[in-house]
């Protein structure tokens, strides 16, 4: 299997531009994670999907921030406007039940706010 | 507080030496317990997985939880250059959310 696949890997925009990250998890798996990691604190989870269905979206930071899950194949998040406080790393995880506490993480998306 | 809390480092050890990595949590109901490891400007990988209290080892690694003390250690012995990277420890109350609480992540370089 290939993996978690996020794109972009890399991403500079500047203030106020919309940010669209996208993610496909391993096939099969039933759960996708969204997290972003900074420095100063860490992996943090925004959001959770299972089947499809947005379970816990507490960890969205504030309402510039939505993530979607149209089918079991793909993932956005998107940052509608972006800030500059908003430059981290976004990681897309997924796992399924087979996996048990396992998940299982992209790449990454590197993002910088300018 | 944090519910996961773990000493950023960084750590720089010789190769060979033994390393002990450690984080200390508050949620009583965390029962299963992780450690990943992270290569520079990649996603965090599985390295150790334990349940409940006690000690898991698997060749180099070796993994302890103390649910008493809400205490739990990687140990490394002779470790390699290519052990160098960051160590995050991970925490869950398992049941049905499932939800994986991260430490910030140690780093560590081994000095050749």
């Amino acid at each position: 299997d290939a993996g978690v696949i996020q794109s972009p890997r890399h991403e500079v925009t500047e203030m106020g531009q919309e940010v669209t990250l996208r993610c496909k998890p391993i096939s099969g798996h039933d759960y996708l994670f969204w997290y972003r990691q900074t420095m100063m604190r860490g992996l943090e989870l925004l959001i959770y999907f299972n089947n499809n269905v947005p379970i816990d979206d507490s960890g969205m930071p504030e309402d510039r921030f939505s993530a979607k899950m149209p089918n079991a194949s793909f993932s956005t998040l998107k940052i509608q406007p972006s800030e500059p406080r908003d430059s981290a790393v976004y990681f897309c995880a997924s796992r399924s039940a087979g996996t048990g506490n396992t998940i299982y993480f992209g790449e990454g998306s590197w993002l910088t706010v300018v | 507080q944090k519910e996961v809390e773990q000493d950023p480092g960084p750590l720089s050890v010789p190769e060979g030496a033994i390393v002990s990595l450690n984080c200390t949590y508050s949620n009583s109901a965390f029962q299963y317990f992780m450690w990943y490891r992270q290569y520079s400007r990649k996603g965090p990988e599985l390295l150790m997985y334990t349940y409940s209290s006690g000690n898991k080892e698997d060749g180099r690694f070796t993994a302890q939880v103390d649910k008493s003390s809400k205490y739990i250690s990687l140990f490394i012995r002779d470790s390699q250059p290519s052990d160098s990277a960051t160590y995050l420890c991970a925490m869950s109350a398992g049941g049905a959310t499932n939800k994986l609480i991260f430490g910030t992540g140690t780093l560590l370089a081994v000095q050749p």
